[in-house]
């Protein structure tokens, strides 16, 4: 895969439900971020990946929100107790080795809508 | 606190004409600027990065300023095409954090009619 991609592209679910999205970046790159952007505005940091380790989790808004990356690869972003206020489009990023000057390459994003 | 600010919030050109966006910014200490471009439904995309010494970047059509000292940066489109319809979304990172902390705008809405 050439890209960072991520699954479902759109997820709908009921408030109060879980939910998982996943983010597989391009191969190689050790760094991963994960962001939450609403509509009309940037995105907003949520969790960064060095490896398999969480370097900096401090934009995660509460507990409901976690996030895993097992083999350094693959990383999901966890959803409990989903609320109205989560809607939002998920994007994920990936970047050679996290430095400040390196082009972060995006994925497509997650489309959430809580009902 | 760090902050970027990007005007307008939204325009409309017609095709083949020039546009410039604008990003003020208030983050220290500052380490970079990139411009991205985010089409309807899709992730952004790396257009420019500029450092502290670099004034200007181009990149096709597309041409970054960025004057350090007043904090201000800007983005030139030249000879408009339907394409460039997206969002463009300015970021600022600093030394003092990751790159994925880095600030970002709102982004500019433009919209190319034929």
């Amino acid at each position: 895969g050439a890209g960072v991609s991520q699954t479902p592209s759109n997820k709908v679910t009921e408030k109060g439900k879980y939910v998982e999205l996943r983010c597989d970046p391009i191969s190689g790159h050790t760094a991963l971020y994960w962001y939450r952007q609403s509509l009309g505005q940037g995105p907003e940091f949520l969790i960064y990946f060095q490896g398999t380790g969480a370097a900096d989790d401090s934009g995660l808004p509460n507990d409901r929100f976690f996030a895993v990356r097992p083999e350094g690869s693959v990383s999901t972003l966890k959803i409990q107790r989903t609320e109205r206020g989560d809607s939002a489009v998920y994007l994920c990023a990936s970047s050679l080795n996290g430095g400040l000057g390196e082009t972060q390459y995006f994925g497509p994003g997650t489309r959430l809508l809580v009902l | 606190k760090n902050q970027v600010e990007q005007s307008p919030q939204s325009l409309i050109i017609l095709e083949g004409k020039n546009c410039t966006l604008q990003c003020n910014y208030t983050v220290s200490p500052f380490s970079n600027l990139r411009w991205y471009k985010q089409d309807t439904g899709r992730g952004p995309v790396s257009l420019t990065i500029m450092t502290f010494s670099e004034n200007t970047k181009s990149n096709g059509r597309y041409t970054a300023t960025l004057d350090a000292d007043t904090k201000q940066s800007s983005l030139h489109i030249t000879a408009s095409q339907l394409s460039d319809s997206a969002s463009y979304i300015c970021v600022v990172s600093s030394t003092n954090t990751n790159a994925g902390k880095s600030t970002f705008g709102d982004g500019t809405t433009l919209t190319v009619k034929p």
